[in-house]
């Protein structure tokens, strides 16, 4: 089955710095790559996702780039703001069928 | 749009007592969710997948007797956790797709932390 790994697991960044989270996936099939953002007792929500059809995607402050050849994909936070604390998880998929995800990454942004 | 409603949000019970946990697609028709287990700072683990009128899909370790499935509709499916000991007390949470639209998003119920005493 597919494999992510997720790395790191924890983030502290200055307020207005960048972060960068990366993940990596075993199944050359996979072509769904969400990232969700989970804040402390709350429910995953999505915040970005890429299909296997394009390298990078943008909204805001926030992208994600694919490297397809190297199975790997990337989230980055610009300007990070104290609100972009939580734990972020990627993951990957056939779509429409299960994900499988990381461990998660936790940021701190600190003010 | 797209909104996942799952209740209780939290539930105390005692050992060797059932609960069932309830997952409904507010806005859309779901063919297709899914169930995990999250322990505290840790991922989501997937227990099973849901499929309306048929079985679910159970992941490798995880018990079917233990964690019952029903999909009886296209927007509901419950998890039952019978004879629930305190190693079942974690948060699980549902999640769900859209018909039809083949978009693969899963969106997430809000979850339900179980406690057993």
């Amino acid at each position: 089955g597919e494999n992510v790994e997720q790395h790191p697991s924890t983030l502290s960044v200055q307020e207005g710095d960048s972060a960068v989270i990366k993940c990596t996936y075993s199944d050359s099939a996979s072509n769904y790559f969400p990232w969700y953002k989970q804040e402390l007792g709350k429910r995953p929500q999505l915040i970005i996702d890429i299909r296997s059809n394009v390298g990078e995607k943008k909204d805001q402050r926030i992208a994600v780039t694919l490297n397809k050849t190297a199975k790997h994909f990337s989230l980055h936070i610009t300007e990070t703001q104290p609100e972009d604390s939580a734990v972020y998880f990627c993951a990957a998929s056939t779509t429409g069928y299960k994900l499988s995800f990381g461990a998660g990454t936790t940021v701190t942004v600190r003010a | 749009g797209a909104v996942v409603s799952q209740h209780p949000s939290r539930v105390i019970c005692k050992s060797g007592t059932s609960v069932k946990i309830e997952c409904r697609s507010l806005d859309f028709q779901a063919t297709t969710m899914f169930w995990y287990r999250q322990f505290p700072k840790k991922s989501l683990m997937l227990m099973a997948t849901s499929n309306e009128g048929s079985k679910a899909t159970y992941e490798q370790g995880v018990e079917k007797d233990k964690f019952l499935i029903n999909h009886a509709s296209l927007t509901l499916s419950t998890l039952t956790v019978t004879s629930a000991h305190p190693e079942d007390s974690s948060f699980y949470i549902c999640s769900a797709t859209r018909t039809g639209t083949g978009e693969g998003i899963q969106y997430f119920g809000a979850g339900t932390r179980l406690s057993v005493l």
